[in-house]
């Protein structure tokens, strides 16, 4: 099956400073890496996804990279803000946005001020 | 719209009884569910995927006669934790895949999750 390792496990930064989180996905069948933010006791919220026929999004401060042949994608985050204190999960999956997840180990994120 | 609920959001039980949860999509239908468990400071590692009018797919290590599923309808999914015992509290969230309005591709909406607590 589907393993997803996420790296770091956890990254300071201060404010206004860019944070990269990176995961690697083991199947190539996937086609489908999404990355959530979590707060402490909350549901996964979306920030951004990426398809396997796509390179790179962008959304505001936010970008997604994915390297199909080196099996990895990343997460941007320019100019923080300490609203962007968080638990972010990437996530990969076969069959586009309406299969299961397999989530990556997660990454503790805290934006100093 | 694609708005997920689940009932109740906490439950505390004694060990030995059972724990029912509720996964139900508002506003779209939803042939597939999945539930995930999340232990604190962990990921999310899915469970199993519910099946609307047949049996669910559980993953490997899952007991599937512990974590009983039932996909009653389009809009229902219920998670039943049998016997449970401390090692079962966790926080358990269900996702349904559908479509945004307007969007063309699928993506999941969570459910806001059930923290279970067993004695």
């Amino acid at each position: 099956g589907e393993n997803v390792e996420q790296h770091p496990s956890t990254l300071s930064v201060q404010e206004g400073d860019s944070a990269v989180i990176k995961c690697t996905y083991s199947d190539s069948a996937s086609n489908y890496f999404p990355w959530y933010k979590q707060e402490l006791g909350k549901r996964p919220q979306l920030i951004i996804d990426i398809r396997s026929n796509v390179g790179e999004k962008k959304d505001q401060r936010i970008a997604v990279t994915l390297n199909k042949t080196a099996k990895h994608f990343s997460l941007h985050i320019t100019e923080t803000q300490p609203e962007d204190s968080a638990v972010y999960f990437c996530a990969a999956s076969r069959g586009g946005g309406g299969n299961k997840l397999t989530f990556g180990t997660g990454t503790q994120l805290k934006v100093e001020l | 719209g694609a708005v997920v609920s689940q009932h109740p959001s906490r439950v505390i039980c004694k060990s030995g009884t059972s724990v029912k949860i509720e996964c139900r999509s508002l506003d779209f239908q939803a042939t597939t569910m999945f539930w995930y468990r999340q232990f604190p400071k962990q990921s999310l590692m899915l469970m199993a995927t519910s099946n609307e009018g047949s049996k669910a797919t559980y993953e490997q290590g899952v007991e599937k006669d512990k974590f009983l599923i039932n996909h009653a309808s389009l809009t229902l999914s219920t998670l039943t934790v049998t016997s449970a015992h401390p090692e079962d509290s966790s926080f358990y969230i269900c996702s349904a895949p559908t479509t945004k309005s307007g969007g063309v591709y699928n993506e999941q909406f969570f459910g806001p999750g059930t923290r279970l607590t067993v004695l």
